[in-house]
């Protein structure tokens, strides 16, 4: 079965300073992966996908298959940054999306 | 352009009681998702829909049921309320032509807090 591992439920970081958060996953496909925001009083909204390696928003997410991974980077966080990020995987004959737990960054002044 | 509006927001409702939540959708997606968000929980996938007059399960189908008479159109239904069914609940759709170009980009509405006491 899919699984989404996202092993922090908070994380808070000071303006300016490089953030990580971390995404594991179990499939046993050729994975598609994304990343999710979900801003204070704001609808879910996508961020990122691994299949387009874009920069979002100064946000990067790269993919390792070796280490079953998609952890999302920013080098230098900004406060309205803060707000609850979801890795999802994607499963690929009816699109369904398995989300991670969530983790909630903040970004303190 | 509305994209996916989701009736009501918010509703308390005693053990037992039933309702229906309505997600509507103005993009002419083929796919449509009903989760429920819980602290701690992440989303989960209840159920489905990948076109209309089909429904399906996900991952915590029980004590709800789902109808799609209309493309536009995915309800979700409580026939008996419990207190563990209180929660956000999110109604998202897609493209299938996103889908086949990988770009899970869901829309999503902006939720139905429900509270059952």
């Amino acid at each position: 079965a899919q699984r989404v591992t996202q092993p922090e439920k908070l994380l808070s970081v000071f303006k300016g300073a490089p953030v990580e958060l971390k995404c594991n996953y179990s499939y046993s496909g050729s994975p598609e992966l994304f990343w999710y925001v979900q801003y204070s009083r704001q609808r879910l909204q996508l961020l990122l996908r691994h299949i387009s390696r874009e920069s979002i928003k100064g946000f990067t997410a790269d993919l390792n298959k070796g280490e079953t991974s998609f952890h999302l980077k920013k080098p230098f966080a900004q406060e309205e940054d803060s707000a609850m990020y979801y890795c999802a995987l994607g499963e690929g004959s009816n699109y369904k999306l398995t989300f991670g737990k969530g983790t909630l960054l903040t970004v303190n002044p | 352009n509305a994209g996916v509006t989701q009736t009501p927001k918010f509703r308390v409702l005693k053990t037992g009681q039933s309702m229906t939540l309505l997600c509507a959708q103005d993009m002419n997606h083929e796919y449509m998702y009903w989760y429920r968000q819980d602290p701690g929980m992440g989303l989960r996938l209840i159920h489905y829909s990948v076109g209309e007059g089909t429904t399906a399960k996900g991952e915590v189908p029980d004590g709800y049921n789902v109808s799609r008479l209309k493309k536009q159109n995915f309800l979700l239904g409580l026939e008996s309320a419990a207190p563990s069914q209180t929660s956000v609940y999110f109604c998202a759709s897609i493209n299938r032509w996103q889908g086949i170009g990988g770009n899970y980009g869901y829309t999503f509405g902006s939720g139905t807090r429900l509270t059952v006491v």
